[in-house]
């Protein structure tokens, strides 16, 4: 089982609607990811929070906004979205962000469907 | 920025065989290249890595060797077993930035 959880595991929306995916870790790690994976693709970055503040924005549109409440906590706020945006969202997490040699362990993400 | 290319897209084997998939990157800083295991419907899971400052790390039936002159690295796994089937992705950090992803390899292993 995987020690970083997200929730839900999927999610359908329409392009109006409001919702929000939710990611949690109780490893002690101080830095946060979010990663957008399309089919057959490899991971691609979007966001990172290191020590609850963002410190890198991957030029993510603004329908995206993602919020780190605590150390063990980060959420994205979806708003607006596109069916382009379909999509496996993937949380992860290391002990510290802008460091070399941290591992990062990831969710088992949440398959999001734009209709 | 960095650039990683991964080697072969899809690979089959026959149970038993050995299995290796092989990655170049670009960033001669980058020091850190972890290997990730990702089954369908689920998130990428880490298998191994290695440091800059190691040529070959084991576990059990998975190696990865670090050659940094060339800016190879590759993922060796022996004994395959029909439970090693997924997409392997190999990755490459130097730190200050998130990790820089080949592209995937489908690995199917045959009874």
């Amino acid at each position: 089982d995987t020690e970083v959880t997200q929730t839900p595991k999927h999610l359908v929306m329409g392009m109006t609607n409001k919702k929000s995916l939710k990611c949690e870790q109780h490893m002690g790690h101080r830095a946060m990811y979010w990663y957008k994976q399309k089919a057959k693709k490899p991971p691609e970055l979007m966001f990172v929070y290191s020590y609850e503040k963002l410190s890198i924005n991957e030029s993510v549109p603004s329908r995206f906004s993602p919020e780190c409440p605590n150390s063990s906590l980060l959420n994205l706020h979806l708003h607006a979205l596109q069916p382009e945006d379909s999509a496996l969202y993937l949380c992860a997490s290391s002990q510290v962000a802008g460091e070399s040699n941290q591992p990062q362990h990831f969710g088992d993400g949440t398959r999001l469907s734009i209709l | 920025g960095e650039n990683v290319e991964q080697h072969p897209s899809t690979l089959s084997v026959q149970e038993g065989d050995s299995a290796v998939i092989k990655c170049t990157y670009s960033d001669s800083a980058s020091n850190y290249f972890p290997w990730y295991k990702q089954e369908l419907g689920k998130g990428p899971q880490l298998i191994i890595d290695i440091r800059s400052n190691v040529g070959e790390k084991k576990d059990q039936r998975i190696a990865v060797t670090l050659n940094k002159t060339a800016k190879h690295f590759s993922l060796h796994i022996t004994e395959t077993q029909p439970e090693d089937s997924a997409v392997y992705f190999c990755a490459a950090y130097k730190g200050g930035r998130a990790l820089t992803f080949g592209s995937g390899t489908r690995l199917q292993v045959q009874p």
